[in-house]
């Protein structure tokens, strides 16, 4: 399976700021998946977007897919601090099921 | 929903003994279940896929022998680290796939393992 590779590595705001992350991938997929890590824990699932939607929204967060471009975003919208967390993107191929993980983006909110 | 519990959350252990890490979706069946290694500051290392009632599937370079993975029930998935050395020591996730799902992945809390 393919990984997803995050754009910028890290990334640092204030508190109310918006912060958006990229991903890029490389072939064919049915979805492609979000994911928050905070330090220490597991992942945590935060949305997901099929191959033939441009765009979804789910409270503070907007995702985004281009798949001619092979990329989606991720914006958080009125950042907290409790946002701070490492972001990752999981594009799901259509012959595969794995999901693999690139380095993901740092995300830090400063209050 | 979608929670996955990891038993220890935490383990210490000495060179050469085993530890089993277990995994469990506590309100949905997982056919498949997924284990991650996770060393300090770095991604997921995606180690094997986890299929209930049949072997598991290891990524390249994993040890099956050391890792020994056991998916005995839609709910439970565990792994065992045999022989374990310094060099095991790191933060194991697992994850488990809603058989109705999209491929979403609900991951447990992680087991950090440290080996002396």
């Amino acid at each position: 399976s393919q990984q997803g590779e995050e754009d910028p590595q890290a990334l640092s705001i204030q508190e109310g700021e918006n912060a958006t992350m990229n991903c890029s991938y490389k072939t064919s997929i049915n979805n492609l998946q979000w994911y928050r890590q905070n330090s220490g824990r597991g992942l945590v699932h935060l949305i997901l977007i099929r191959s033939n939607e441009r765009e979804k929204h789910s409270g503070r967060l907007r995702v985004t897919l281009d798949t001619s471009k092979k990329s989606s975003s991720l914006l958080i919208t009125a950042s907290r601090a409790a946002d701070t967390a490492s972001y990752f993107c999981a594009p799901r191929e259509t012959s595969g099921s794995r999901l693999t993980f690139g380095e993901g983006t740092q995300l830090t909110v400063n209050p | 929903g979608a929670v996955v519990s990891q038993h220890p959350s935490w383990v210490i252990c000495k060179s050469g003994t085993s530890v089993k890490i277990e995994c469990r979706s506590l309100d949905f069946q997982a056919t498949t279940m997924f284990w991650y290694r996770q060393f300090p500051k770095q991604s997921l290392m995606l180690m094997a896929t986890s299929n209930e009632g049949s072997k598991a599937t290891y990524e390249q370079g994993v040890e099956k022998d050391k890792f020994l993975i056991n998916h005995a029930s839609l709910t439970l998935s565990t792994l065992t680290v045999t022989s374990a050395h310094p060099e095991d020591s790191s933060f194991y996730i697992c994850s488990a796939r809603d058989i109705g799902g999209e491929g979403e992945q609900y991951f447990g809390p992680g087991t950090r393992l440290t080996v002396t």
